[in-house]
C-alpha cells in the first residue's frame, strides 16, 4: 500500500526557477526520506529527515516535514535541467528499514 | 563507491517460464530488498531480506519467492511467469542501522509475452 502521495504528480518549469513538490502520509514515521530517479534508471537517495526535525538543507535541496499535518516538502532551488527526472518520498516507520514510496512527481527543467 | 547490480537491463520472457533476476551489493549490507515500479503506482515492495537466508513478504509477494543463500547476492524468482509481471524490478540494499538511506541497482525492465 502506498503511504506517501506527492502533489502535484507532473511539474515543468524553466531553468532558474524553483521546484515544490509535496508529499503526504498516513501513519506515523521514524524518517522521511526524498529519491530521484533518471529516466529508466535505478533511485538516487537526495536527502533523509528525521521525524523529530523540521528543516533540512543539503545543497539546492530544502526539505520541511510537519507531522502534525503529516506532510513534507521538497524545495528545488535555481532548477537545472540536469534535475529533470522523477522525484519520490518514501516514509520509514517501522523495523527492517521497510520504505514505502509515493507515486512521484515527475519534473521537467527546460533549457 | 558504493555498488548495487542487478544482473540484467532488459529481459524478455515467455508465459510460464522461470525467471531469475539476480542482485549483488558490495557493501555488506544486511538488508536487501526487491520491488516493482509501474507507471502511477511509484514503488511495491515485493519481498526482503533482513539478513543471510532470513526473508519476509513485503506488500506484493504473490507469484514471487526469494534466495539469499550469500550476504551479498538477493534472488529474486519469478516461478511461472504472468503477463501481470511485466514491469521494471528494481533491488535495494541498506545497513542494519535505522534511518540509513537505500541504494539502489540500476533496476531490470522485464517484458513477459
Amino acid at each position: 500500500s502506498q503511504q506517501g502521495e506527492e502533489d502535484p504528480q507532473a511539474l515543468s518549469i524553466q531553468e532558474g526557477e524553483n521546484a515544490t513538490m509535496n508529499c503526504s502520509y498516513k501513519t506515523s514515521i521514524n524518517n522521511l526520506q526524498w529519491y530521484r530517479q533518471n529516466s529508466g534508471r535505478g533511485l538516487v537517495h537526495l536527502i533523509l529527515i528525521r521525524s523529530n526535525e523540521r528543516e533540512k538543507h543539503s545543497g539546492r535541496l530544502r526539505v520541511t516535514l510537519d507531522t502534525s499535518k503529516k506532510s513534507s516538502s521538497l524545495l528545488i532551488t535555481a532548477s537545472r535541467a540536469a534535475d529533470t527526472a522523477s522525484y519520490f518520498c518514501a516514509t520509514e516507520g517501522g523495523s527492517w528499514g521497510k520504505l514505502q514510496f509515493g507515486a512521484g512527481t515527475q519534473v521537467v527543467v527546460t533549457p | 563507491d558504493v555498488k548495487v547490480t542487478q544482473s540484467s537491463r532488459y529481459l524478455v520472457k515467455r508465459t510460464g517460464e522461470k525467471v531469475f533476476l539476480e542482485c549483488v551489493q558490495d557493501m555488506d549490507h544486511e538488508n536487501m530488498f526487491w520491488y516493482r515500479q509501474d507507471p502511477g503506482l511509484g514503488l511495491r515492495l515485493i519481498y526482503f531480506s533482513y539478513d543471510v537466508k532470513m526473508k519476509e513478504k513485503g506488500d506484493i509477494p504473490e507469484g514471487y519467492s526469494v534466495s539469499r543463500e550469500k550476504k551479498e547476492r538477493f534472488s529474486l524468482i519469478l516461478e511461472s511467469a504472468s503477463t501481470n509481471q511485466t514491469s521494471m524490478y528494481l533491488c535495494a540494499s541498506r545497513t542494519q542501522q535505522s534511518s540509513y538511506e537505500q541504494y539502489f541497482g540500476p533496476g531490470t525492465r522485464l517484458t513477459v509475452t
